[in-house]
């Protein structure tokens, strides 16, 4: 079965670092792309970036540039997401989701992360 | 950057079809995704490219795409149905992923 498990729900301070992760199983892990998509309470999909775990090739979204890091670890089947210094309004819902090619379907996602940022 | 435009909400009687459109300039020219997200669940793809459905989602569910218009057709609607629904498409070559802004859909 092909599954992506992320990390569990985070409560963090302003300034704070955190880092977030997605386990993929069941599907060769170099092959597929993986996105990262926000949710903030109430709102819609946000697409954040994109990695390609075989050679670590990564796209961001013009709106998250600079504010977060993808990362993949091949040994483990595992891709990350980073932020540096946290903010309130990164308070969301983060997903992970698998793509195999251009303009292809999100055909897995991962079960979420909700993440607080809350003084 | 390229932008989808979907109805904010929609409400269809148990029974009845569901129309959901997503709008964008010459939608026609992409493939369009649509994601079905149930009450505190993740996405989960019920449309890819246009109209292909994937394993496991009712025959219920089809898809349109023309003009500037992709259109997502709920048929025989269930109250398991009552979700937010997201269009997608890929923009600047392929490389940048838009969603629509979703459209909740109540089951009366």
């Amino acid at each position: 079965e092909v599954l992506l498990v992320q990390s569990g729900a985070e409560v963090k301070k302003p300034g704070e670092s955190l880092k977030i992760s997605c386990k993929a199983s069941g599907y060769i892990f170099t092959k597929f792309w993986i996105g990262w998509v926000r949710q903030m309470p109430g709102k819609g999909l946000e697409w954040m970036g994109i990695i390609y775990p075989g050679d670590s090739d990564t796209i961001y979204s013009p709106s998250f540039q600079g504010q977060v890091t993808l990362s993949a670890d091949k040994s483990i089947t595992t891709a990350y997401l980073q932020w540096s210094s946290l903010k309130a309004s990164d308070t969301a819902m983060y997903y992970c989701a698998r793509h195999e090619d251009n303009e292809d379907a999100f055909d897995i996602w991962g079960q979420g992360t909700m993440v607080t940022v809350s003084s | 950057s390229y932008v989808l435009t979907q109805p904010p909400s929609l409400s269809v009687a148990p029974g009845g079809t569901a129309r959901i459109a997503c709008e964008g300039h010459n939608i026609a020219t992409k493939s369009v995704h649509w994601y079905q997200q149930r009450p505190g669940q993740a996405p989960v793809v019920v449309i890819s490219y246009d109209s292909d459905r994937p394993s496991g989602i009712p025959e219920r569910f089809s898809g349109s795409n023309s003009g500037n218009t992709a259109t997502l057709t709920i048929s025989r609607v269930e109250a398991g149905d009552e979700a937010d629904y997201y269009c997608q498409v890929w923009d600047n070559g392929g490389v940048h992923p838009v969603f629509g802004g979703g459209t909740k859909l109540t089951v009366l």
